[in-house]
């Protein structure tokens, strides 16, 4: 059973570039959620994709967006990187909304914006 | 607005010796609570849940942790530690909105011999 799945693992871009980052849920699961995890800190929340619609955004600009597909794959993209983009992306899947919370992670997908 | 705090950046304990890991959170009512752990280069795994009934719950790896809702605090526990739980352990509060999980900064485990 396929867990969560996420690419690339590792990332290179500059200033004013544009980054697509892609996640394949767990087996079984509809729900899709992005968090994006500085060096040192917890998990912050982006947002949550459900039936292709994003249910709910954290605190987190415009320039961060997302799509889930059909097959309730996901993308998170941000456009227009500044420094503080730097961080490890973390997808995590669940079953159904409004869910427990409880959740699936990848193993991420680390940026580096210079 | 739903917070979570760890009190400790890191801890150091001894292999074999007990762990306590505190935890606290703001929520305006019963919270779902949760336990990550994130080993070095690896996402995150969850360790214990917390949704109601019985405040102390048992989770994977032999930890536990014990919810106190008149100390709003969810302190994880193991009474025996192994040098192989050196690693990142996360609390975190569910909104039961059911929409977003609300990570604590995480406190780094370090186990020596």
């Amino acid at each position: 059973d396929a867990g969560v799945t996420q690419s690339p693992t590792h990332l290179i871009k500059t200033r004013g570039q544009q980054v697509t980052l892609r996640c394949s849920p767990k087996s079984g699961h509809d729900t899709v959620s992005w968090y994006q995890q500085a060096l040192g800190q917890g998990p912050q929340f982006i947002f949550q994709y459900y039936e292709e619609e994003e249910r709910q955004r954290g605190n987190f600009p415009d320039r961060f967006s997302g799509h889930q597909f059909p097959n309730y794959s996901s993308e998170l993209n941000v456009n227009a990187l500044l420094l503080g983009d730097s961080a490890l992306y973390l997808c995590a899947s669940s079953y159904g909304t409004p869910n427990t919370g409880e959740l699936f992670f990848g193993e991420g997908s680390r940026l580096t914006v210079l | 607005a739903q917070s979570v705090t760890q009190p400790d950046i890191h801890i150091t304990v001894s292999e074999g010796a007990s762990l306590e890991l505190r935890c606290n959170y703001s929520y305006g009512a019963t919270p779902y609570l949760f336990w990550y752990v994130q080993s070095p280069g690896q996402g995150l795994q969850l360790l214990l849940k917390y949704f109601s009934g019985d405040t102390l719950v048992q989770g994977i790896k032999g930890f536990e942790a014990e919810f106190k809702r008149s100390q709003s605090s969810f302190n994880l526990r193991k009474p025996s530690v192994h040098w192989s739980d050196a690693a990142e352990y996360f609390c975190a509060v569910g909104d039961t909105g059911g929409f977003k999980t609300i990570f604590g900064a995480g406190t780094r485990l370090f186990v020596k011999a």
